[in-house]
């Protein structure tokens, strides 16, 4: 079992592009969830997704920001027209049902020059 | 407030102490709670679930108390490999299914 599979690893891009995060979940869960953690911060929940479905996006700023988690294929997290102040590392987890643990990617570091 | 509150420490214990982490949260619907693990600029590693009857595995131990609102982990005979942040996380249990986090604690066990 591979385990959460997040990439790119690491992301830079110049303010005004374009990042997209993607992360294939554990084989078997079907509960996505994307977090943002900035430096010596904790983690801050963005959107949580099943298979072609956005359960809660309370988290995710309303604009530039979107999520998915088509039928086929990983879950993407999509920011448009980066700024500096999203540099950050961003972690997908999945989870075998809500009332379950999570189990994370090793997350991907965008940074934004 | 914030919904889930930890104290940031840091802890600084030598190796073989006993430590304590306490965790509380905020609303009493709350249903599912976790301990995590994370090392410096790594993923989150799910450390242990804590039940209402409490849980042990190893040399930590995790408890809850619901009529307070806080979650506990103990750590017996402190290791140097210990030496992590800890978060605890919160489920609500609702349709939405998200957990949490607190914002960590730091712990460093030295030799």
């Amino acid at each position: 079992n591979a385990g959460v599979m997040q990439n790119p690893r690491h992301l830079v891009r110049r303010r005004g592009q374009e990042a997209r995060l993607r992360c294939s979940p554990m084989k078997g869960h079907s509960h996505v969830y994307w977090y943002r953690q900035l430096p010596e911060e904790g983690l801050k929940f963005m959107v949580y997704l099943q298979k072609e479905n956005i359960i809660d996006e309370s988290g995710m700023p309303k604009e530039r920001f979107s999520a998915e988690f088509p039928k086929e294929g990983p879950s993407i997290l999509r920011i448009q027209q980066v700024v500096r102040g999203d540099s950050a590392a961003y972690f997908c987890a999945s989870s075998d049902g809500q009332f379950y643990g999570y189990t994370f990617g090793s997350g991907t570091r965008l940074t934004v020059v | 407030r914030k919904e889930v509150e930890q104290d940031p420490g840091p802890f600084n214990v030598p190796e073989g102490a006993t430590v304590a982490f306490n965790c509380t949260y905020s609303n009493s619907a709350s249903q599912s709670f976790f301990w995590y693990r994370q090392d410096c600029r790594k993923e989150p590693k799910l450390l242990m679930s804590v039940y209402s009857s409490g849980n042990e595995d190893g040399r930590f131990t995790a408890q809850l108390n619901r009529a307070s609102q806080y979650i506990s982990l103990l750590i017996r005979d402190s290791k140097l490999s210990d030496s992590a942040t800890y978060l605890c996380a919160v489920n609500r249990g609702t349709n939405a299914g998200k957990s949490t986090f607190g914002d960590g604690t730091t712990l460093t066990v030295k030799p």
